[in-house]
């Protein structure tokens, strides 16, 4: 049981350069959601998913598109990196209150 | 949407004495607060939790207690000991969704 699984857990992009981050979760959870997480500043969301098929904007959704490819599979895409996308990309997953997160994909845009 | 705030960003306590952690939250409509232990290069990890129904909880050296009245919240960890080093993080969210809005963090030091 692996619980939450991120890729890349690095990545550096040119501005302007698209790219997908992965997370798959094991736990059969049904909601999974997108967060970045900034120096000195909380967790964000940037987006959510209730269920397969279903998507939800969070409070930082501009740039991101997002994917709920299956239950297992919610991916995150940047179409055209900009350096203000530079950042820690978590992911997480919820049965019912408690969400598990994932280790993260450390982002950088030059 | 929800603002949640959290003091101090910093705390440095003596071993074995306690660390408090306070948030408050905006939106009257949240009624769950939990809080997340963060060790560096790693997610957040769910160490308590509490919901608008109940205003105090205690899991053995942590506990959390909650105001509605006032929209806050706060973490007490007791005999600390150095592995609570982390950066702890309080959040809120409605229960219909659980899309949390996270505290800045408190780096918490203890030492030795």
């Amino acid at each position: 049981n692996a619980g939450v699984t991120q890729t890349p857990k690095f990545q550096v992009l040119k501005t302007g350069q698209s790219m997908t981050l992965q997370c798959a979760q094991d736990m059969n959870h049904n909601s999974m959601y997108w967060y970045r997480q900034d120096p000195g500043m909380g967790l964000r969301l940037i987006y959510y998913s209730a269920s397969e098929g279903t998507t939800d904007k969070g409070e930082v959704p501009n740039g991101y598109n997002v994917s709920r490819l299956n239950k297992r599979e919610f991916s995150l895409r940047l179409e055209s990196a900009a350096p203000s996308q530079t950042s820690v990309y978590f992911c997480a997953s919820r049965l019912v209150y408690e969400q598990y997160f994932g280790p993260g994909t450390r982002l950088t845009v030059t | 949407g929800e603002n949640v705030e959290q003091h101090p960003s910093t705390l440095s306590v003596q071993e074995g004495d306690s660390a408090v952690i306070k948030c408050t939250y905006s939106d009257s409509a949240s009624n769950y607060f939990p809080w997340y232990k963060q060790e560096l290069g790693k997610g957040p990890q769910l160490i308590i939790d509490i919901r608008s129904n109940v205003g105090e909880k205690k899991d053995q050296r942590i506990a959390v207690t909650l105001n509605k009245t006032a929209k806050h919240f706060s973490l007490h960890i007791t005999e600390t000991q150095p592995e609570d080093s982390a950066v702890y993080f309080c959040a809120a969210s409605r229960s219909n969704d659980y899309k949390l809005s996270f505290g800045a963090g408190t780096t918490v030091t203890v030492r030795a």
